[in-house]
């Protein structure tokens, strides 16, 4: 078990333009989970797959915002446009189906928009 | 919508001290609760949490937190702490009712450990 991996675990970038992390679960973990977590505050719910399915995407901050998980492994979260407000950290997080409540949280991706 | 309310945004401890940590929740219905730890520059790390049983819950690094329905609340505490337990603390809720969705966190405690 090497635990949940996020890449990168940094990334600068200019206004406007896009970024993309990945995600790689724990190996038999079938459900995955991106958060975003800003400074002084809690992790906020983005979205959630299982499998390779996408079952809840309406907590994403905005349409600039997407996510895939194309063969039910790992995941990339893309934010398009970005803005100086999506500076955060970005996590990810995996689950098994059948212990579905404890969720298995990888490092993080620190954002920083320029 | 459920939300986590942390009252303590920073508790000062000294070391070999015991500490709670207040988390209240809201919602009529039935909940699991999670209380995480986060390291500086790390991700979060289970400390525990109540599916459903026993109200008084043990966790790792010798945490211990009470389910109490009836104030909906969900404290976390030790009964001596370590330099090592210096770190920040998040409370979670996820409703039980079924269904796909991610956990609610509160905005976290800072528990800082004075020697």
């Amino acid at each position: 078990d090497t635990g949940v991996s996020q890449d990168p675990r940094h990334k600068i970038t200019k206004r406007g333009q896009n970024v993309t992390f990945r995600c790689d679960p724990i190996s038999e973990h079938n459900r995955l989970y991106w958060y975003r977590q800003t400074l002084g505050q809690g992790p906020e719910f983005l979205t959630y797959f299982q499998n390779e399915a996408q079952l809840e995407k309406s907590r994403l901050l905005s349409d600039r915002f997407s996510a895939e998980r194309p063969k039910g492994s790992f995941s990339t979260l893309e934010i398009q446009r970005t803005e100086q407000g999506d500076s955060a950290m970005y996590l990810c997080a995996s689950s098994l189906e059948e212990l579905q409540e404890t969720q298995y949280f990888g490092p993080g991706t620190r954002l920083l928009v320029l | 919508a459920q939300s986590v309310t942390q009252l303590d945004s920073q508790v000062p401890v000294f070391e070999e001290a015991p500490v709670e940590l207040r988390c209240n929740y809201s919602s009529s219905v039935s909940v699991y609760l999670f209380w995480y730890v986060q390291y500086p520059n790390q991700g979060l790390q289970l400390l525990l949490k109540y599916l459903s049983g026993s109200t008084l819950v043990k966790g790792i690094n010798g945490f211990e937190a009470e389910f109490n329905k009836s104030q909906t609340s969900f404290h976390l505490r030790k009964p001596s702490v370590h330099i090592s337990d210096t770190a920040e603390y998040f409370c979670a809720v996820k409703y039980s009712g079924g269904g796909a969705d991610g956990l609610t966190f509160g905005k976290g405690t800072h528990l800082i450990i004075q020697p």
